[in-house]
């Protein structure tokens, strides 16, 4: 149990478009949702945290009006990049939890090329 | 903000032999956690240690935790070709909520059979 889904596994889209990931929890209900960008050999750094039905909250520096989150139910949240730009390339991943666990379950992540 | 540092950033044995990472921290925690990324991949849970635990076992993987020299070590037993990864810990700080986790900058162990 406790698999983590991420919708569509790459993606390659032009300059100045926007581009929707979905993550999904397929087998329990997620307190939170969390997402983080890797960018190739570093770690990762987590951009926001997100509850069903309340507004994320973003990391410093991270541009919420660029990063638009939105956790829909509790078995779905989505980020969309908006006015995606070459700089915005990178593997984003997400993460649930389930009930008050610590362990963190991860999607398996989503390559963005913007181009 | 804490900042998780792992040594050594790569490192390359044969397969059979131990593997040992380090991870050290900044600020108090209430559990570190090590996770393995295969290339191009999402995070693989590996095992959690509580800030009161000192060691804690997990099949091959062994781990420790010093939380007065902010450090934790994962050793590996027995290597197999197939656990070449990167390495990931992880610590859910005391001053923070909602298990937000501080990543180290990784481990890539390559075991060569």
């Amino acid at each position: 149990g406790a698999v983590v889904s991420q919708h569509p596994s790459w993606v390659i889209c032009k300059s100045g478009t926007s581009v929707k990931i979905e993550c999904r929890s397929l087998d329990f209900q997620a307190t939170t949702m969390f997402w983080y960008r890797q960018f190739p050999k570093q770690s990762l750094m987590l951009m926001a945290t997100s509850n069903e039905g309340s507004k994320a909250t973003y990391e410093q520096g991270v541009e919420k009006d660029k990063f638009l989150i939105n956790h829909a139910s509790l078995t779905l949240s989505t980020l969309t990049v908006t006015s995606a730009h070459p700089e915005d390339s990178s593997f984003y991943i997400c993460s649930a939890t389930r009930g008050h666990a610590d362990e963190q379950y991860f999607g398996p992540g989503t390559r963005l090329t913007v181009t | 903000s804490q900042q998780g540092e792992e040594d050594p950033q790569a490192l390359s044995i044969q397969e059979g032999e131990n593997a040992t990472m380090n991870c050290s921290y900044k600020t108090s925690i209430n559990n570190l956690q090590w996770y393995r990324q295969n290339s191009g991949r999402g995070l693989v849970h590996l095992i959690l240690i509580r800030s009161n635990e000192r060691e804690k076992h997990s099949g091959r993987l062994r781990v420790t935790l010093d939380t007065s020299k902010k450090s934790s070590s994962l050793l590996i037993t027995a290597s197999r070709a197939a656990d070449t990864a990167s390495y990931f810990c992880a610590t859910d700080g005391r001053e923070t909520s909602g298990s937000r986790l501080t990543f180290g900058e990784g481990t890539q162990l390559t075991v060569n059979p």
